[in-house]
């Protein structure tokens, strides 16, 4: 199986803050990566696809980026909404895989 | 609009099953594959597999020890999966997820999710 590992598990930020989370494939899964976002108690919420595209109605302060093993998802400016854990997931190749998550909290 | 609508909370004895629904809306069934994840409490996402609604078959199943099986019904647009000889550790939140199209056609990543499904297995 693909392993997927996502750097930090969490991190504190402040609203307006750029925040970076990585996410590294154990082997090459070409541009095959989602991210996703989940607040507790809630369903997860499909964020990119192919890497970089944004869903439909996902705000454009959302951004990924990478291919092969190693991948982005940026958030450019932080908003309250955005608190929330995010999750990587490869479907390259089965079983598809996710990420440990990143839990992103308030400073 | 796409709507994945799955059936209530669940609290099952150790050794028993549970058969979870998940009814489909607002596009074409069988246009599309559907995977079921699931979520241990405190945990992060594991995906459990992934049916072709057109024609019932499944094109991966993680490793339940045959525990699992998805299904479909196409008069109803619900997909099913059900999960047998529960165990403690199988108490999670599970999810139905329609994997999305490329506008080529090819087969894309998750882009809806059921609102989940909490199943409880108790002693």
């Amino acid at each position: 199986d693909i392993q997927m590992t996502q750097s930090p598990s969490s991190l504190s930020a402040s609203v307006g803050d750029r925040v970076t989370i990585t996410c590294r494939a154990s082997q090459g899964i070409a541009n095959s990566l989602a991210w996703f976002q989940q607040k507790p108690g809630k369903a997860p919420k499909s964020l990119i696809y192919v890497a970089s595209s944004l869903q439909d109605g996902v705000p454009s302060r959302f951004s990924g980026s990478g291919s092969g093993t190693n991948f982005t998802l940026t958030i450019s400016s932080l908003q309250p909404d955005d608190f929330a854990t995010y999750y990587c997931q490869q479907y390259e190749i089965y079983p598809w895989t996710f990420g440990r998550g990143t839990k992103v909290d308030i400073k | 609009q796409v709507q994945l609508v799955q059936s209530g909370a669940e609290v099952k004895k150790s050794g028993a099953s549970v058969k979870i629904s998940c009814k489909t809306s607002g596009y074409p069934f069988t246009s599309h594959y559907m995977h079921w994840v699931r979520q241990a409490p405190g945990q992060g996402l594991e995906w459990m597999g992934i049916i072709n609604p057109r024609n019932g078959n499944i094109p991966f199943l993680q490793n339940f020890e045959g525990r699992v099986s998805m299904t479909r019904d196409t008069s109803t647009d619900t997909v099913y999966m059900e999960l047998s000889r529960l165990r403690f550790e199988d108490t999670a939140v599970y999810y139905c997820a329609r994997e999305g199209l490329l506008a080529s056609g090819h087969t894309s990543a998750i882009d809806y999710w059921g609102q989940g499904t909490l199943v409880t297995v108790s002693s």
